[in-house]
């Protein structure tokens, strides 16, 4: 069946712009993950949500970010204000509650001038 | 809060050969997952292996083997057969077992280049 979907592949922005980027999870899967990943930091994790509803926002780094899900199905992570600071590979990762595999996209990478 | 550490930014080993990656790890957690990842340049994070923090047994998965010792909190990947295709960054991660609300997020070390050569 499909994977995990991400998109844009890649985005450009000036600084100061917003993004939107889109994450298609597995069909059923409840839990969604989003994580960055910045040049020699690794991956952080920014936000979970089960369904819906996002009990762990603790990574979201500041209140220029936020996340949304809808129809417990598709996500989308705004960043708003956008600083040169942002610019990362964004991933997000899908799984059944409950289950330990995660099931990861390609990524957005996201690049502010 | 978890942490996890990675000391070795790139590494490099010849085709055929074997290369560990090393990874150590603090948490006050008892029950727990330990991953290897593997992130080729299509950026796609994939699976190598999973450990328990429950069993004893190291894990294996083909030429994959891990090296988890708990009491010194490490956990290495050993490849052997080394190939072209293993050529990727590899995450080493934790995941808290049964986080509830707080869901299973995944703690990563910061990777570790690895370069196959013919």
């Amino acid at each position: 069946g499909a994977g995990v979907s991400q998109s844009p592949s890649n985005k450009v922005t000036e600084k100061g712009k917003d993004v939107e980027l889109r994450c298609d999870p597995i069909s059923g899967h409840t839990a969604l993950y989003w994580y960055r990943q910045s040049l020699g930091q690794g991956l952080e994790f920014l936000i979970y949500f089960q369904g819906n509803s996002a009990p762990d926002k603790s990574g979201l780094p500041s209140d220029r970010f936020s996340a949304e899900r809808t129809g417990g199905s598709v996500s989308t992570l705004t960043i708003q204000r956008t600083q040169q600071e942002d610019s990362a590979v964004y991933l997000c990762a899908s799984s059944l509650v409950g289950l330990w595999e995660q099931f990861f996209g390609p990524g957005t990478r996201l690049t502010v001038l | 809060a978890q942490t996890v550490t990675q000391s070795q930014p790139e590494m490099s080993v010849q085709e055929a050969e074997t290369v560990t990656l090393s990874c150590t790890y603090d948490t006050s957690e008892n029950n727990y997952y330990l991953f290897w990842y593997k992130q080729p340049p299509s950026r796609q994070m994939i699976l190598v292996i999973r450990q328990e923090a429950y069993k004893q047994q190291n894990a294996t998965e083909n030429r994959f083997s891990v090296n988890f010792q708990k009491a010194a909190k490490s956990f290495s990947l050993k490849i052997s057969d080394s190939q072209l295709g293993d050529t990727a960054m590899y995450f080493c991660a934790f995941m808290k077992f049964g986080a509830g609300s707080s869901g299973d997020k995944l703690t990563f070390g910061t990777g570790t280049r690895l370069a196959v050569r013919p």
